[in-house]
């Protein structure tokens, strides 16, 4: 049972550059959300899903796309990378009335 | 819009205990999760409050009252790894169970 898992965990983009983040939950849970965190901001949300095949825009959704093509799976996609965007950001589930369980976190940085 | 506060900094003695602050004003409010965040680590849930009162946890309390927009985390008898972020979020109304988290309060436990 590996709980909430990421990939990668480093990467580093040229500006304009494109990459998705894969995130993958074996506890069977409905919801699956994206954050990213910088320092002094706090986690904040970007997108999250309420089941397989459907997507939601959180608090900062702008320069991201996401897809739950499969329960077990949330997909957060770069169309084209920029330095803003170099942050950790970390994959959660929860079930419907849980707690959420978060991935290791994925630092990214756009130079 | 949504606004939680906690302080930024805390320092404190080991084998002490530590009482961490969190305010929120929230346009909704379902409930409100307390988690440990070590430094380049995911967050681990520690609470969860949705009634007024307190709960408690081995080491770990955490209160909330709901009239005054107000939740306090209480650590006793402090370890040496009990440095670590510690941050304070609000699950909003409106389905998704979104949380809203603080910027977190950096805890550092010193001998």
């Amino acid at each position: 049972n590996a709980g909430v898992t990421q990939t990668p965990k480093f990467r580093v983009l040229k500006t304009g550059q494109s990459m998705t983040l894969l995130c993958a939950q074996d506890m069977n849970h409905e919801y699956m959300y994206w954050y990213r965190q910088d320092p002094g901001m706090g986690l904040r949300l970007i997108h999250y899903s309420v089941g397989e095949g459907t997507t939601a825009k959180g608090e900062v959704p702008d320069g991201y796309n996401v897809s739950r093509l499969k329960k077990q799976n949330f997909l957060l996609g770069l169309e084209s990378a920029a330095p803003s965007q170099t942050s950790v950001y970390f994959c959660a589930s929860s079930s419907s009335l849980g707690e959420q369980y978060f991935g290791p976190g994925t630092r990214l940085t756009v130079t | 819009g949504q606004n939680i506060d906690q302080p930024t900094e805390m320092t404190a003695t080991e084998g002490a205990i530590v009482q961490i602050n969190c305010t929120y004003q929230t346009s909704g409010f379902n409930g409100l999760f307390w988690y440990q965040q070590h430094a380049g680590e995911a967050p681990t849930f520690l609470s969860y409050n949705v009634l007024d009162g307190l709960e408690e946890k081995g080491r770990f309390s955490s209160f909330l009252s709901r009239s005054k927009g107000y939740s306090y985390l209480l650590l006793k008898e402090l370890q040496m790894k009990d440095s670590a972020s510690y941050l304070c979020a609000v699950i909003l109304t409106g389905g998704g169970n979104k949380l809203t988290f603080g910027t977190g309060t950096q805890l550092k436990v010193e001998l």
